[in-house]
């Protein structure tokens, strides 16, 4: 057990439309990043976020957007999906510079 | 070409044997690199971290990196069937990213 929840775990959705996936960090964490995992493949990084700013964006459309609160907690949007986006979403958190991520069990996403 | 490269495997040893995990990497400024193990349907855990050249023991796993080489393996030693998993190679890259690669299956025969 990390402490890093995500919601939902599973979720159906069409093409075209939009999703918002949430987690909760570990306690005492300040930084959170959200990965794709698809299958068969190694995560790859979307982006981090640290006191509540966007510090880190790997290659992913805007479509792909996200917000950290006050509480460290995170959400990831994607709009207008595609079939491609689906995949596992892992959350991690981990303190800003350390090398250790924490990561939650994901949200997997069906896209239709 | 990737950021990072790994041998998908699959990768078979029987219990007892020793486990070698290859890991080559593009970015030569890299300075941290790591092992994650996944179980299927599960999510990552840090297994190990190197930052320095030369071998790093921790318990039955020892991490080895050659920065001349761009190159970091994962040995494990006395492998026991609860160590069949994924096991993913990462190197920390500027921007506050994480680079994985595609991960090497590994199932330990009993």
């Amino acid at each position: 057990e990390t402490g890093v929840t995500q919601s939902p775990t599973h979720l159906i959705k069409t093409r075209g439309q939009q999703v918002t996936l949430r987690c909760s960090s570990q306690s005492g964490h300040n930084t959170v990043s959200w990965y794709q995992q698809a299958l068969g493949q190694g995560p790859q990084f979307i982006f981090q976020y640290y006191r509540e700013e966007e510090n880190g964006r790997g290659n992913f459309p805007p479509r792909f957007s996200g917000l950290q609160f006050p509480n460290y907690s995170s959400e990831l949007n994607v709009n207008a999906l595609e079939l491609d986006d689906s995949a596992l979403y892992l959350c991690a958190s981990s303190f800003l510079g350390s090398g250790e991520l924490f990561f939650g069990e994901g949200s997997r996403l069906t896209v239709l | 070409q990737k950021e990072v490269e790994q041998n998908s495997g699959p990768l078979s040893v029987p219990e007892g044997a020793i486990a070698s995990l290859n890991c080559t990497y593009s970015d030569r400024g890299s300075q941290s690199f790591f092992w994650y193990r996944q179980y299927s349907g599960k999510s990552p855990e840090l297994i190990m971290f190197i930052y320095s050249n030369g071998d790093k023991e921790d318990g039955r796993f020892t991490a080895q990196l050659n920065k001349a080489s761009q190159y970091v393996s994962l040995l494990i030693r006395d492998s026991q069937p609860s160590d069949s998993a994924t096991y993913l190679c990462a190197v920390r890259g500027t921007g506050n990213q994480f680079y994985f690669g595609t991960g090497t299956s590994l199932t330990v025969i009993p």
